[in-house]
Parts: C-alpha cells; structure tokens; sequence
C-alpha cells in the first residue's frame, strides 16, 4: 500500500467550475503537506503549503488539511483554462518528501 | 522565488553511452539537491539526496553505480547515467531545498531518451 494515494483522474471541467482534488495517507508523521502544479514536461512549482488541521486560502485555491481522517484537499474556484496541469500532494515527514501520482486537470473555456 | 536550472532540457543518447545532467542552483547555495525520476503518468520517484562535500544517500533500489552523484559546488549537482539503457529513459528533475521553509524548488527537468 502506497504511503500516499491521490484521486487518479483526469479530471475534465468547464471554465468557471469547483475543482477539488484529493489525497489520503497513512503515516501519522507526515507533518507538513504541500500541493505542486506541473505543467507538461516542466519541473513541479509550489502551489500551497501547510502543516495544520483546517482550511488555508489563497486567491482562487484552498487547501484543506484533516489530519484525524488522515485527509487533505484542494479546491481551485472559479478555475480557469490556465489551470489545466497535473497536481501533486506532496508530504512531508521524517524528513523526506511523499509525492501522490499526481491529477491531470483540464479546464475547458 | 528561488530558481534551480537543468542542463540540457532533452537528451537523446545511444543505448551504453553515459549521460550527464547538470543542476544549479541560480541564485542561492544549496547544500542539499535531490534527484527524482518521473515515468509517463506517474508521480516523482525521490532516487538520490546530493550533498555538498560528501556522499550522495541513494533510495533504496537505486544502483549507485549506474547513476552517479557529484555535488560540486554550493550551486552544482551533477547526475550521470553511466552505460544507458532504453529502460532509463524518463525525465529526471532535481530540486533543492530552501532555507527557512519545507519548499523545494525544482528544476524544469530532463527528458533523456535512450535508443
């Protein structure tokens, strides 16, 4: 079992829509998490980042931590055809970093 | 934010020749690089941490001897696919940690394919 899972997708929204996407995981030692935008064929750049249970917010995006249920999420509103790309959870614990293999997003216009 | 480059961005190589890729650091000192491997589809696979002056950690499963770690300077971190095989072919991103923070800033990766 993968010490991370993320929702697999793809997922295919018009422009406009809620987007959320998910990642659970099982090692109590994660401590901080993280989501990552890829656009094809570039290098991950950092989204959003927190390290405690509850909702974090920037602009269109909201990160969701729960760590009792061992869940945490991402909501993009108003998503926009820019928002298309691959997103990976990322956490961290024990001084490594977990990836989730990543959802592929395309927003429609 | 902080930049990390990756030299070249694609590669082309011949199945038993060696390839180097190279990452820096653009405008701060990193200590520490990690190296990822990243198949079609799939999530990044952390193979090695870089470390400035010593050794690099190499994941388990990794042959240390097929991919070769040299972290040269503050700034510089080397990954050579020594006697590659068309199964080496991926795209591999290095990243470094910053200072202060949990975020890793990564390079914009390369695509090595092996014929």
């Amino acid at each position: 079992q993968k010490e991370v899972e993320q929702d697999p997708g793809p997922l295919s929204v018009p422009e406009g829509a809620i987007v959320s996407l998910n990642c659970t995981y099982s090692n109590s030692a994660f401590q901080y998490f993280m989501w990552y935008r890829q656009y094809s064929r570039k290098g991950p750049e950092l989204l959003m980042y927190t390290y405690s249970s509850g909702n974090k917010e920037d602009g269109r995006f909201t990160a969701q931590v729960d760590k009792s249920s061992k869940y945490i999420s991402l909501f993009i509103r108003d998503s926009q055809p820019s928002d298309s790309a691959t997103y990976l959870c990322a956490m961290i614990g024990a001084g490594k970093s977990t990836f989730g293999d990543g959802t592929t997003l395309t927003v429609k216009p | 934010g902080a930049v990390v480059s990756q030299h070249p961005s694609w590669v082309i190589c011949k199945s038993g020749t060696s390839v180097k890729i190279e990452c820096r650091s653009l405008d701060f000192q990193a200590t520490t690089m990690f190296w990822y491997r990243q198949f079609p589809k799939q999530s990044l696979m952390l193979m090695a941490t870089s470390n400035e002056g010593s050794k690099a950690t190499y994941e388990q499963g990794v042959e240390k001897d097929k991919f070769l770690i040299n972290h040269a300077s503050l700034t510089l971190s080397t990954l050579t696919v020594t006697s590659a095989h068309p199964e080496d072919s991926s795209f591999y991103i290095c990243s470094a940690p910053s200072r202060g923070s949990y975020e890793q800033y990564f390079g914009p990766g390369t695509r090595l394919t092996v014929t």
